[in-house]
């Protein structure tokens, strides 16, 4: 089964507005990642959060870890019609990676 | 520039034939893993590679063989296709293997 679970499965917002994603997983991690993936295309990293990090900013991305959870999130502040795309988790343990599900987001303009 | 090439890009097939799917990264990186994406199904782990020599499965990898002979190729080879195996792949590569991946374009495989 898959380790990582997001949620929502879909998200639509209008530009300027703020989307939350959130993911859960089930073992003890090293790290965690979130990639964005344009239809049909690569996944592309995003930002990593390690293990012993509680919140990671880069740009308009913010992404927390709760290990007591199992869980993380990440925040895109100020949405732009370009970030219109599919969001995953995922984690590597002993090179076993792990993706979840992914949300896919939708930015209206 | 940095990159991870795959080929080809789309493929159609019968049932049976074999093919391969190459996988080239160009950044050294020591860990290298295929993934396939299917709707509703996420993406998935097929086979990933530690290092030259060095193969493990995923957690699909029945009907599929992988070998990594040199470090900056890991290509996926389908022996015996079947319709089952038509989904959209992904090859990734990654300097250690626990941090961020580099992934390829896809390749859109059909089995009828």
């Amino acid at each position: 089964s898959q380790q990582g679970e997001e949620d929502p499965q879909a998200l639509s917002i209008q530009e300027g507005e703020n989307a939350t994603m959130n993911c859960s997983y089930k073992t003890s991690i090293n790290n965690l990642q979130w990639y964005r993936q344009n239809s049909g295309r690569g996944l592309v990293h995003l930002i990593l959060i390690r293990s012993n990090e509680r919140e990671k900013h880069s740009g308009r991305l913010r992404v927390t870890l709760d290990t007591s959870k199992k869980s993380s999130s990440l925040l895109i502040t100020a949405s732009r019609a370009a970030d219109t795309a599919s969001y995953f988790c995922a984690t590597v343990v002993a090179g076993k990676s792990t993706f979840g599900d992914g949300t896919t987001l939708t930015v209206k303009p | 520039e940095a990159q991870v090439t795959q080929n080809p890009r789309y493929l159609i097939t019968v049932t049976g034939k074999k093919l391969t799917v190459t996988c080239s990264q160009n950044m050294n990186h020591e860990y290298m893993s295929w993934y396939r994406q299917d709707p509703g199904l996420g993406l998935r782990q097929i086979y990933y590679s530690m290092n030259v020599e060095v193969t493990d499965k995923g957690d699909v990898p029945e009907g599929y063989k992988v070998s990594r002979k040199e470090k900056r190729n890991f290509p996926l080879i389908l022996e015996s296709p079947s319709p089952n195996q038509t989904s959209l792949y992904f090859c990734a590569s990654s300097p250690a293997g626990i941090g961020e991946q580099y992934f390829g374009p896809g390749t859109r495989l059909t089995v009828t």
